[in-house]
């Protein structure tokens, strides 16, 4: 089925180890981005990516690094991950232009650092 | 940055029932979208609706509508004849017309349907 795939589902790591979170998605969307989704605030966004080659931060980026790798890849790696990042992970993709398009959104990762 | 607020964490609802989801948002512009997401337990984020602020018209999809005033920057959502599937969080966001890139959500409400 066409969408957004996101690996791993689920993952736990150590405090201090390294991962990345896979993105891919198969629409031809421009647009996509990361989120973080902690109980009680809602998703909140980390990086984003309006095209191909460009990369911004979102409302919280610390600790996180993105890579647009071509239109259907964008990866979150995570250098040293702390207990704070602990959250459900979901990447997201939209179609950019006029109009009301709504995000595409992955089935999420939950990240469990110890 | 812009700020959607849901005052209700929790709802519930009888089976063939109808809810209204509350959801209001704070901006200064004229021109964005609204959006209402539902999340089920396998945690997958679905779009129910979603509304362009310049139409005065509300809305609909199916048993799901909204209530959009703009003036008071309101946007509810009416789940009619409510059905167990549609146990589920639900979040509204925000889309800015202008400045579109990044969706602005509520905390979500939780949404119980009792058989």
């Amino acid at each position: 089925n066409a969408g957004v795939t996101q690996t791993p589902k689920f993952q736990v790591l150590k405090t201090g180890q390294s991962m990345t979170l896979q993105c891919a998605q198969d629409m031809n969307h421009n647009s996509m981005y990361w989120y973080r989704q902690d109980p009680g605030m809602g998703l909140r966004l980390i990086y984003y990516s309006a095209s191909e080659g460009t990369t911004d931060k979102g409302e919280v980026p610390n600790g996180y690094n993105v890579s647009r790798l071509n239109k259907r890849e964008f990866s979150l790696r995570l250098e040293s991950a702390a207990p704070s990042q602990t959250s459900v992970y979901f990447c997201a993709s939209r179609h950019t232009g006029t109009g009301s398009y709504g995000y595409t959104f992955g089935s999420g990762t939950r990240l469990t650092v110890v | 940055a812009q700020t959607v607020t849901q005052s209700q964490p929790e709802m519930s609802v009888q089976e063939a029932e109808t809810v209204t989801l509350s959801c209001t948002y704070d901006t200064s512009e004229s021109d964005y979208y609204l959006f209402w997401y539902k999340q089920p337990p396998s945690r997958q984020m679905i779009l129910v609706i979603r509304q362009e602020a310049y139409k005065q018209q509300n809305a609909t999809e199916n048993r799901f509508s909204v209530n959009f005033q703009k003036a008071a920057k309101s946007f509810s959502l009416k789940i009619s004849d409510s059905q167990l599937g549609d146990a589920a969080m639900y979040f509204c966001a925000y889309r800015s017309a202008n400045t579109g890139n990044q969706f602005y959500f509520g905390t979500g409400t939780s949404l119980t349907v009792i058989p």
